[in-house]
């Protein structure tokens, strides 16, 4: 089974400034793919970003970026320009096959 | 293109009492999953289906939780007798299929169990 790891349970950010976040995972598989999810207070579980293990672009959304570093089983997203709006949890998750695994989230604040 | 569709969005209930929630994903999804999110965790898979057939429940309570996709469309998840430990929101996800790499939130069921 995979497993991934977020350690930073809460992180802020100023408003208009950058912010990292961190994930690990373990797998033993080689096609696999990763992503970020953004759960705001509403609950609803929105997709931010997604990287595929067999390419070493890292993605790009508009704000959001990767540093998917596939040796050492990272993957952090940095969120540039933060927003009011960026505050919520936010997941990491791996996919191998029908299988999705989730990080245990990290709350972000962003101050005004 | 109208997203996954979540009913209800609240119930409380007593402990020992039943309830079941409603799930209905997007429109040729085949793969449909239910998550069990604990306050303060990640969603953690109860079961997964792809068309009307369980795909993986490895991890669902069998005991006292159990669902269903008859059509291969809409499902529902039941849970008797329920527990303090269930209080949680129950979502449900799907996707096109089982190799999909991508899943489709709803809004999820907020269960509080009293």
């Amino acid at each position: 089974a995979q497993t991934v790891t977020q350690s930073q349970p809460e992180m802020s950010v100023q408003e208009a400034e950058t912010v990292t976040l961190s994930c690990t995972y373990d797998t033993s598989e080689s096609d696999y793919y990763l992503f970020w999810y953004k759960q705001p207070p509403s609950r609803q579980m929105i997709l931010v970003i997604r990287q595929e293990a067999y390419k070493q672009q890292n993605a790009t959304e508009n704000r959001f970026s990767v540093n998917f570093q596939k040796a050492a089983k990272s993957f952090s997203l940095k969120i540039s320009d933060s927003q009011l709006g960026d505050a919520a949890m936010y997941f990491c998750a791996s996919n191998t096959g029908n299988q999705f695994y989730f990080g245990t989230g990290t709350s972000l604040t962003v101050i005004p | 293109e109208a997203g996954v569709a979540q009913s209800p969005r609240y119930k409380i209930i007593e402990k020992r009492q039943s309830v079941a929630f409603w799930c209905n994903p997007i429109s040729g999804h085949a793969t449909l999953y239910w998550y069990q999110q604990i306050l303060g965790q990640g969603p953690k898979l109860l079961i997964q289906f792809q068309n009307n057939g369980v795909v993986d429940d490895s991890q669902l309570p069998k005991d006292r939780f159990s669902a269903e996709r008859l059509k291969g469309v809409d499902s529902t998840l039941k849970i008797q007798p329920a527990k303090l430990e269930d209080s949680a929101v129950y979502l449900c996800a799907s996707s096109l299929t089982s190799g999909s790499p991508q899943q489709y939130f709803g809004p999820g069921t907020r269960l509080t169990v009293t």
